[in-house]
């Protein structure tokens, strides 16, 4: 069964600390992932996506994510994080075949904590 | 943007009682999603539709219906509202094709719905 898995349930950082969040996924074929954000009190918004091609994907507010299909990962990183970075973070990953085009799974999801 | 509205955004409801969430998009999206949120578990797909009258189970449907009758609208129903449906609900759309950039969710701001 396809599904997507992050180990880090808990993230706290000081401000302009470095931030990595793992995500692994466990499909063989081909694979569309994504990270969404959601701060408190608000509804997920898009942060990056990785579709083909270059596996460094870039994404908003300095976010990145690297494809690295043969850990079956696809991490988050952000070189410097922000006391308004403090969110949680869901990794997403949807199997491109046939009727379940669109359907996203996703990982439990991580909160990071920024202190100033 | 106001493309998806979820309403109500709070409900308090007493078990055994039929509750409706409603899911309103204005993009002409072909498909359509429910979530819950609950901690410790993430997103958790409950329904989706990939165009009008055509629904499908997510991951977790007992309890549930839905319908979609025309392409904007996608109601949820809790027929007996239990406890543990107390969650928050996301409703979510996409356009339906992969060169169209399917497969990005756009997200409603979320229902929060708690049975008594």
């Amino acid at each position: 069964a396809q599904s997507v898995s992050q180990h880090n349930h808990h993230v706290i950082l000081s401000e302009a600390a470095s931030l990595e969040l793992g995500c692994n996924y466990s499909y063989g074929g081909t694979v569309n992932l994504f990270w969404y954000v959601q701060y408190p009190g608000q509804h997920l918004q898009l942060l990056l996506k990785y579709f083909s091609g270059d596996p460094l994907v870039k994404g908003i507010k300095g976010f990145e994510a690297e494809f690295i299909k043969s850990k079956f990962s696809f991490n988050l990183r952000k070189p410097s994080v922000q006391w308004s970075d403090t969110a949680e973070y869901f990794c997403a990953g949807t199997y491109d075949r046939g009727s379940t085009l669109g359907r996203l799974y996703f990982g439990r999801g991580t909160q990071l904590t920024v202190w100033p | 943007d106001a493309g998806i509205t979820q309403s109500p955004r709070y409900k308090i409801t007493e078990t055994g009682r039929q509750v409706t969430l409603m899911c309103h998009q204005t993009w002409s999206h072909s498909y359509m999603f429910w979530y819950r949120q609950d901690l410790g578990h993430g997103l958790r797909l409950i329904y989706y539709s990939a165009a009008a009258d055509i629904t499908d189970k997510g991951e977790v449907p007992d309890g549930y219906v839905v319908s979609r009758s025309k392409t904007e609208n996608f109601p949820l129903t809790l027929e007996s509202a239990t406890r543990s449906q107390t969650s928050v609900y996301f409703c979510a759309s996409t356009p339906g094709t992969v060169k169209s950039g399917a497969n990005v969710l756009t997200f409603g701001a979320g229902s929060r719905l708690t049975v008594l």
